[in-house]
């Protein structure tokens, strides 16, 4: 296992268009986070998975915004008819069910541009 | 409301001191605190956990206090080298519906100067 993997690592899109990105978490790593990151800011929480159950979404920032985990491995971020002020990296992150001591893995993330 | 407070100034250290972050809270009672490191364009990376009970844990060079009467904690880089130059984010857990959520501060930028 090479930890985790986000895909794309760069999207440049038009204002307007939906965009999608994928995370695949460790495979022993039962949840999955989704984080938003700005410059000069630490990553800010949307959503995250315990297997394929969204456990919580409140803190997705619109209704624009929806994820998916449909089997319990990868998960995908949508963003629909994105705005100028969605350009920010987008970061997966993944731990296992229980406390540990391991903290939380993250991927690279996916650098989205709204031009 | 929950704060986590880290200094947005950059701090400036010569190679071989000792580097020292803190990390400040409010309206937590924190089990435990993570502390990150971030390169730019990259993910964050676990450095070192803390629990409520442990006042210090150490990793190599790396030395983490935890005060709970205070609501703070210092991160330590001993011998310090250009290559510990990132941002450096401290975490903590927020319980939300019986699950913990991983939140960040904004965290401090280390410069070392060789």
């Amino acid at each position: 296992d090479t930890g985790v993997s986000q895909d794309p690592r760069h999207k440049i899109t038009k204002r307007g268009q939906n965009v999608t990105f994928r995370c695949d978490p460790i495979s022993e790593h039962n949840r999955l986070y989704w984080y938003r990151q700005t410059l000069g800011q630490g990553p800010e929480f949307l959503t995250y998975f315990q297997n394929e159950a969204q456990l919580e979404k409140s803190r997705l920032l619109s209704d624009r915004f929806s994820a998916e985990r449909p089997k319990g491995s990868f998960s995908t971020l949508e963003i629909q008819r994105t705005e100028q002020g969605d350009s920010a990296m987008y970061l997966c992150a993944s731990s296992p069910r229980t406390k540990n001591n391991y903290g939380y893995t993250f991927g690279s993330g996916t650098r989205l541009t709204v031009v | 409301s929950q704060k986590i407070e880290q200094n947005s100034e950059a701090l400036n250290i010569q190679e071989g001191k000792t580097a020292t972050l803190t990390c400040n809270y409010t309206n937590y009672s924190p089990a435990y605190l993570q502390w990150y490191r971030q390169d730019p364009g990259r993910g964050p990376v676990f450095l070192l956990l803390i629990r409520e009970n442990e006042k210090e844990k150490r990793k190599e060079r790396l030395k983490v206090t935890f005060d709970t009467t205070l609501k703070q904690s210092l991160f330590h880089i001993t011998a310090s080298q250009p290559a510990d130059s990132a941002t450096y984010l401290c975490a903590l857990d927020k319980t939300s519906g019986g699950s913990y959520i991983p939140t960040f501060g904004r965290g401090t930028s280390l410069i070392v100067h060789p």
